[in-house]
């Protein structure tokens, strides 16, 4: 998918535990968005970032949850102290510089990591 | 109220026949939207976008815009038992954010 990576594809974690999952952006883009999808649910948005800045959060819960994408390196989703709730797709998008959709920009996702809380 | 919403579905269409999914969207600032379509256990992939009044045409898919009414929908015609799938509709403001409805289920029968 367009070159977004990420990793891990799979992910258990135990009640408490933490998760990172991580986002490279495709070649040249510089926007980072997250997304969850719950099991038969739609995408809902998290966050979106650009290098080291937090341009949206309004999707993000307000506990437990974090995003950076560092001025070097993917960007990261960090969700501390996992619980059953958290099991399900975490996609990310990734969309070249400019002024978002008035620049004509549309984004692209990675193949997601999927989280299962035991 | 959502900002994006779909039909859930799921839509069955006869093999050859035409699929119709419509979208409606509350943000008036919204300036660009997207149809991606999701197989199970994949990640969405896109398959048109539109920015303008009116309809957009790529092979057998058609987008079409009514920034007055708020709606947007996706024609695919001589539907396949391939084009079963998840069809998300999307909307982008000026800044970039995008946002998702839930997702209409097409069940292409043979």
């Amino acid at each position: 998918n367009a070159g977004v990576m990420q990793n891990p594809r799979h992910l258990v974690r135990r009640r408490g535990q933490e998760a990172r999952l991580r986002c490279s952006p495709m070649k040249g883009h510089s926007h980072v968005y997250w997304y969850r999808q719950l099991p038969e649910e739609g995408l809902k948005f998290m966050v979106y970032l650009q290098k080291e800045n937090i341009i949206d959060e309004s999707g993000m819960p307000k506990e437990r949850f974090s995003a950076e994408f560092p001025k070097e390196g993917p960007s990261i989703l960090r969700i501390q102290q996992v619980v059953r709730g958290d099991s399900a797709a975490y996609f990310c998008a990734s969309s070249p510089p400019g002024q978002g959709a008035r620049a004509g920009n549309t984004i692209y996702f990675g193949e997601g990591s999927w989280l299962t809380v035991v | 109220q959502k900002e994006v919403e779909q039909n859930s579905g799921p839509l069955s269409v006869p093999e050859g026949a035409i699929a119709s999914l419509n979208c409606t969207y509350s943000d008036r600032v919204s300036q660009s939207f997207f149809w991606y379509r999701q197989y199970s256990g994949k990640s969405p992939e896109l398959i048109m976008s539109i920015y303008s009044n009116g309809d957009k045409e790529d092979g057998r898919f058609t987008a079409q815009l009514n920034k007055a009414s708020q709606y947007v929908s996706l024609l695919i015609r001589d539907s396949q038992p391939s084009d079963s799938a998840t069809y998300l509709c999307a909307s982008a403001d000026s800044w970039g954010k995008f946002q998702f409805g839930a997702g209409t289920q097409v069940v292409v029968t043979p």
